[in-house]
C-alpha cells in the first residue's frame, strides 16, 4: 500500500459528460502529479501541484483541470468526454519537488470508461 | 512528444535468464533516472534509480546501467523470476520542472517456469 488513495476506482459514463477523481496523497507529501495512462501512450504527465500551487503542466486537455486544496488532496476535473478520454488516470505523490531521487508513490489508478 | 524512448514492448524470458530493457532519452537537463515495476491492478513502484554522473548502480538482482555520452540506460534483472513478471518503465526527471517525471512507454515483462 502506497499511502496515495484515489477515488472512484472505476467510472462508467457517457461522452460530453464530467467527471471528478479524486487523490489523496500519503501523509505529510506536499506534492501531488497526475498521469494518464492508456495502452498506446503509457504514462502520460498531465500536471503536478506542490503545497497547493501548480508547479509543471504536461499534456493536459483544455478540457481538463486540476486543483490541490489546503487540505492537500487533489482533484483533476474532466469535461466534454470523449471516447479517447477512456483510460487509468493516476496520482502520484511526493513529499518535496519530486522527488530529488525520482520517487513517486503512486496511487492505484482510477479507471474511466467513456461509451 | 516522446522524449524517453523504451524498447522493447514486450520481452518474454526464461526463468533464470537475463532479462535487458533499454532507454534512450533526448534532452539532456534531465538530472535523474528512475526505474518503475508495475504489476496488473497496481500503479507503479520505484524500483531503482541512478544519477547520470554514474555509470552503473547494483541491488540486488536489478542493476541499470548508464551510458551519458549515448544518451541510453538500460535495465538488466539477473535470475529473471516468474514474480518478476510486470510491466517496467524508465523514467526521467526534470529537477528545474519542479520534479517532473517523465516515463517510457513500457515494457511487458513474462517469465516464464
Amino acid at each position: 500500500d502506497s499511502g496515495v488513495t484515489q477515488t472512484p476506482k472505476h467510472l462508467i459514463t457517457a461522452t460530453g459528460q464530467r467527471v471528478t477523481l479524486r487523490c489523496s496523497p500519503r501523509s505529510g507529501d506536499l506534492s501531488v502529479y497526475w498521469y494518464q495512462q492508456s495502452l498506446d501512450q503509457g504514462l502520460q504527465f498531465l500536471i503536478q501541484y506542490y503545497n497547493g500551487e501548480e508547479r509543471a503542466k504536461g499534456n493536459i486537455l483544455e478540457r481538463f483541470s486540476a486543483q490541490q486544496f489546503p487540505d492537500l488532496h487533489s482533484e483533476l476535473n474532466l469535461s466534454s468526454l470523449e471516447l479517447g478520454d477512456s483510460a487509468l488516470y493516476f496520482c502520484a505523490s511526493s513529499v518535496a519537488l519530486a522527488g530529488l531521487t525520482g520517487e513517486l508513490f503512486f496511487g492505484e489508478g482510477s479507471r474511466l470508461t467513456v461509451l | 512528444q516522446q522524449q524517453v524512448k523504451q524498447s522493447p514492448q514486450s520481452l518474454i524470458v526464461q526463468k533464470g535468464g537475463i532479462s535487458i530493457i533499454n532507454c534512450a532519452y533526448e534532452n539532456t537537463a534531465f538530472d535523474y533516472f528512475p526505474w518503475y515495476q508495475q504489476f496488473p491492478g497496481k500503479g507503479p513502484a520505484l524500483l531503482i534509480a541512478i544519477r547520470p554522473d554514474v555509470s552503473e548502480k547494483k541491488e540486488g538482482r536489478f542493476t541499470i546501467s548508464f551510458n551519458k555520452s549515448a544518451k541510453q540506460f538500460s535495465l538488466h534483472i539477473m535470475d529473471s523470476q516468474p514474480g518478476d513478471s510486470a510491466t517496467y518503465f524508465c523514467a526521467a526527471v526534470y529537477y528545474n520542472q519542479g520534479g517532473k517525471l517523465i516515463f517510457g512507454q513500457g515494457t511487458e515483462l513474462s517469465v516464464k517456469p
